[in-house]
């Protein structure tokens, strides 16, 4: 089974540039995650998708943060203008109602740099 | 959601058992106690979860104490591929919602 696909693994660019990333979840899995993690913390969620619909999105700074999954498949999250503090790892993950647990299965994360 | 508590760092010599412990005293009746891992450069990993049972599969072993304020991951045979940051996460299992990362215990299993 092939896991979660994110690109692109690196990104650098200036402040108050634009950036998009993008995710392919596991096949099936109805329920996507992005979340963001700074150096030295643990992850904090920014959006939940159910199919193509939001669950969750409390933590998305909303001024600057968009994210979108338009077929209920694949995601993409932009990041306009960007800020010093976006420096992080950006992590997708995504789920099964099926998997015991509600097993979250998450990519290797795109690590954004903001100069 | 609980909030959990778990020492910042443990080291652990290969091939021994590792023994990480986390505390979670205001965990409601209705909640399990998860772990997960993440490997430098990594993605968090799933490893275990348990409500009041002790529960074992192919990765390891989770203890909870019978008040559940409390819990212990195991690591029978710890390698130096298990060195990772160690999440113990208190959810609902019918919440197929966020995971609340805490800061997480940094394991280091030496030669």
């Amino acid at each position: 089974e092939a896991g979660v696909a994110q690109s692109p693994r690196y990104k650098i660019i200036e402040k108050r540039q634009s950036v998009a990333f993008w995710c392919n979840p596991i096949s099936g899995h109805a329920t996507l995650y992005w979340y963001q993690q700074i150096l030295g913390q643990g992850p904090k969620l920014l959006i939940q998708f159910q199919n193509n619909g939001v669950v969750d999105d409390s933590q998305l700074p909303k001024d600057r943060f968009s994210a979108e999954r338009l077929k209920g498949v694949d995601s993409t999250l932009k990041i306009q203008p960007a800020k010093l503090e976006d420096s992080a790892v950006y992590l997708c993950a995504s789920s099964s109602q099926g998997t015991s647990g509600n097993e979250q299965f998450f990519g290797p994360g795109t690590r954004l740099t903001v100069l | 959601d609980a909030k959990t508590t778990q020492p910042t760092s443990m080291d652990c010599a290969e091939g021994r058992a590792a023994n990480l412990p986390c505390n979670h005293s205001t965990i409601s009746g209705n909640e399990y106690v998860y772990w997960y891992r993440q490997i430098h450069s990594q993605g968090p990993q799933y490893i275990i979860h348990g409500l009041k049972n002790n529960e074992t599969n192919e990765m390891a072993s989770l203890i909870i104490t019978e008040d559940r304020k409390s819990s212990t991951l195991i690591l029978p045979h710890a390698t130096l591929r298990d060195t990772a940051v160690y999440y113990c996460i208190v959810r609902r299992e019918d919440q197929g919602g966020k995971l609340i990362f805490g800061q997480g215990t940094e394991l280091s299993v030496k030669p």
